[in-house]
């Protein structure tokens, strides 16, 4: 039972691209969340995503960020434009269901550096 | 002020001490889960408590409910457990529930 994979592990990206992070979830796992590490920072929250659903994407930055988890497939974290600002680890967690009790497993993260 | 406070930020060991990580929190939770990260590296679950205490190996959480905080303890340690530690609790709000992390405990033991 392979855990939660994310790819890719490092990403480097020129002002202005796109960066597409991915994140397939561990099998029976349909709620996906994202995470942001900024340099020396903590884990900031940034989506919570079910199977074609976008259930809290209070932490998103509203502009350039989006993200989806389709029915088939994995989730999708996509940053546009991208800045300097963006370099950061991307952590992405899945979990069974949303009950309190379940506990959530982190993927291995995207370092993602924007030149 | 942070939700969620770790302490200490830093802190070095030498090999076969006994290391207590301490998380306080402020706001109401579901539960604490303790993480650990390897520096690149990802990040690994080591528990999830809602009450009481649990060990797994050389590792022990403890929760105190009343309280709003959480230890972690390494008895033991080793330099492999040269990690960052964080402290995350589970918030219930509206039916979902989110994390809010602290900003980690960099330990360092010396051999």
């Amino acid at each position: 039972n392979a855990g939660v994979m994310q790819n890719p592990r490092h990403l480097v990206r020129r002002r202005g691209q796109e960066a597409r992070l991915r994140c397939s979830p561990m099998k029976g796992h349909s709620h996906v969340y994202w995470y942001r590490q900024l340099p020396e920072e903590g884990l900031k929250f940034m989506v919570y995503l079910q199977k074609e659903n976008i259930i809290d994407e209070s932490g998103m930055p509203k502009e350039r960020f989006s993200a989806e988890f389709p029915k088939e497939g994995p989730s999708i974290l996509r940053i546009q434009q991208v800045v300097r600002g963006d370099s950061a680890a991307y952590f992405c967690a899945s979990s069974r269901d949303r009950n309190m009790n379940t506990e959530a497993f982190f993927g291995q993260g995207t370092r993602l550096t924007v030149v | 002020k942070n939700e969620v406070e770790q302490s200490p930020q830093n802190l070095t060991a030498q090999e076969g001490e006994f290391i207590t990580i301490n998380c306080s929190y402020s706001v109401g939770i579901s539960a604490l889960h303790w993480l650990q990260q390897h520096p690149g590296g990802g990040i690994v679950s080591l528990f999830m408590l809602s009450s009481g205490k649990k060990k797994h190996g050389r590792l022990i959480a403890t929760i105190n409910i009343q309280e709003k905080h959480s230890s972690l303890h390494i008895t033991a340690s080793h330099p492999r457990d040269s990690a960052v530690y964080i402290c995350a609790v589970i918030r219930t709000t509206s039916g979902t529930y989110k994390y809010i992390f602290g900003t980690g405990t960099r330990l360092k033991v010396l051999a």
